[in-house]
C-alpha cells in the first residue's frame, strides 16, 4: 500500500521564524519519487521539488530546504526566515516507480501554513 | 512552460444536472488526472488516463465518468450531480516518465445546489 502522512494540519508562525513541515511515507517499492507542492490561496498547485529514493542528499534552494531520510521514511521541508508570501497549503506526495501506477501521485492531506506579519 | 487549462474557475449547477468539466494541456503529455480536493481530506484521485480513449479508476470514481477523445483534452463528467459532489476539482498532466512532476490547472470550484 502507498500512503503519505502529514500529521500537522495547521501551523502558524510569525514572520522570520523557521518552520518545518513533516512528511512520512509508506511504500513497499524500492524505487519511488517524492514531491512537495505548494498551493497558495489562488488554488493552483505549484511543484517545488522532486527527490528519488536513491538520492538521500539534502537539498537547499534559497530559504527552502528538504531533508530526506529513508531510515525513517521521512521527507521533511523547512522554510527558513518565513515570509507572509509563504502562507499556503503544502502537500507531500509519493510516486511509485512502476508502470502499473501510470504516474499517479499519492498525496498527504496537506499542511496549512500561515505566516503572520 | 506547461499549461494546463480548466474551462471554468467557478461553476454552479443544480442537483440532477449532467455536468462537464473540461481540461486541456498543451505539452503533449500522455497521462492526465482528475482530483477532487475537500477540506481535511487533501487530494483524492477520481480517474486518470494514460492514452487516448484509455482510462483507469482512481480511489473515488463513483458518480463520475471521464472522456479522452484527444490527447490534449480530458473531460470529467458528473452524470447526475448531487450536493455531495460540491468540491474543488483539479486536473493535472504529466509525461509518462517516472521522475516527471504533475502539472496542475487552476482548479474548478463546483457548487451543486
Amino acid at each position: 500500500a502507498q500512503k503519505v502522512t502529514q500529521a500537522q494540519t495547521e501551523i502558524s508562525v510569525v514572520e522570520k521564524e523557521d518552520v518545518t513541515l513533516d512528511c512520512v511515507y509508506e511504500t513497499r517499492d524500492t524505487t519511488y519519487y517524492l514531491f512537495w507542492y505548494k498551493q497558495p490561496p489562488s488554488g493552483e498547485l505549484v511543484f517545488l521539488i522532486r527527490r528519488n529514493s536513491f538520492d538521500e542528499q539534502n537539498e537547499i534552494s534559497g530559504r527552502y530546504s528538504w531533508n530526506f531520510q529513508k531510515s525513517t521514511s521521512s521527507f521533511n521541508f523547512t522554510i527558513t526566515a518565513s515570509q507572509v508570501v509563504d502562507s499556503a497549503v503544502y502537500f507531500c506526495a509519493l510516486r511509485p516507480d512502476r508502470g502499473s501506477t501510470l504516474g499517479r501521485l499519492y498525496f498527504g492531506r496537506g499542511t496549512q501554513l500561515t505566516v503572520w506579519p | 512552460d506547461v499549461k494546463v487549462t480548466q474551462s471554468s474557475r467557478y461553476l454552479v449547477k443544480r442537483t440532477g444536472e449532467k455536468v462537464f468539466l473540461e481540461c486541456v494541456q498543451d505539452m503533449d503529455h500522455e497521462n492526465m488526472f482528475w482530483y477532487r480536493q475537500d477540506p481535511g481530506l487533501g487530494l483524492r484521485l477520481i480517474y486518470f488516463s494514460y492514452d487516448v480513449k484509455m482510462k483507469e479508476k482512481g480511489d473515488i470514481p463513483e458518480g463520475y465518468s471521464v472522456s479522452r477523445e484527444k490527447k490534449e483534452r480530458f473531460s470529467l463528467i458528473l452524470e447526475s450531480a448531487s450536493t455531495n459532489q460540491t468540491s474543488m476539482y483539479l486536473c493535472a498532466s504529466t509525461e509518462n516518465r517516472e521522475s516527471r512532476p504533475q502539472h496542475f490547472g487552476d482548479g474548478t470550484r463546483l457548487s451543486i445546489l
